[in-house]
């Protein structure tokens, strides 16, 4: 069974950092490709970054580009995000989830984190 | 990268057939069968019911549908139920190597 399990969020002030943490099992993690995708309260979903498999090639959205750093440890099954210079337009539930095999969708997705950024 | 167009809300009755579209650009849905489509229960984690523009996922209802047109997807709902009530997001693949969602659409049986 995939699992997938968040952690890392929080309370944090603008300007600050944070770093989530995306746990994976039930799959062989180093095959797929891995995603984060974020919803703020009472919003709609807005996809935030993504990774390749081996971790080489990553992607990200215009909003995040340069703030945040997406990686993964596949000796750890883990998928990380890095958030900087986090603003209040940031305060979202933080989804971390896995692509289909082909790359072209998500066919898994954890819990969430949520992040408030407020001061 | 501007969100897909998704109508605000959709209705229909118990029985009936509905459909939800999204509209994209010649960057994004228009250029790649790369279209996801994703229902979501208020305070539940997304679900995967249709990819690739017309697959379906194993264990989804065969009530779901997907079909594009130029630049426009649509998601289908044959034999409305009172659990399909919920939120739909449709996703693409873009040429600029991201993805976007559309707005969101939410759902009513009346």
């Amino acid at each position: 069974e995939v699992q997938l399990l968040e952690s890392g969020g929080g309370l944090v002030q603008p300007g600050g950092s944070l770093r989530l943490s995306c746990a994976a099992s039930g799959f062989t993690f180093s095959n797929y490709a891995m995603t984060w995708v974020r919803q703020a309260p009472g919003k709609g979903l807005e996809w935030v970054s993504a990774l390749s498999g081996s971790g080489a090639t990553t992607y990200y959205g215009d909003s995040v580009r340069g703030r945040f750093t997406i990686s993964r440890d596949n000796s750890k099954n883990t998928l990380y995000l890095q958030m900087n210079s986090l603003r209040a337009e940031d305060t979202a539930v933080y989804y971390c989830a896995k692509c289909l095999t082909s790359g072209t969708g998500i066919d898994y997705w954890g819990q969430g984190t949520l992040v408030t950024v407020s001061s | 990268q501007s969100a897909l167009t998704q109508p605000a809300s959709v209705s229909g009755s118990p029985g009936q057939s509905i459909t939800i579209s999204c509209t994209g650009t010649s960057n994004d849905v228009g250029a790649y069968n790369y279209v996801s489509w994703y229902q979501q229960h208020p305070d539940k984690v997304p679900k995967l019911m249709i990819y690739d523009v017309i697959k379906r996922p194993s264990g989804v209802s065969d009530r779901f549908s997907g079909s594009k047109s130029g630049n426009t997807a649509s998601l289908t709902i044959s034999g409305l139920q009172a659990e399909d009530e919920a939120d739909y997001y449709c996703t693409s693949y873009t040429s600029s190597s991201t993805w976007v969602f559309g707005g969101g659409t939410k759902l009513t049986v009346l």
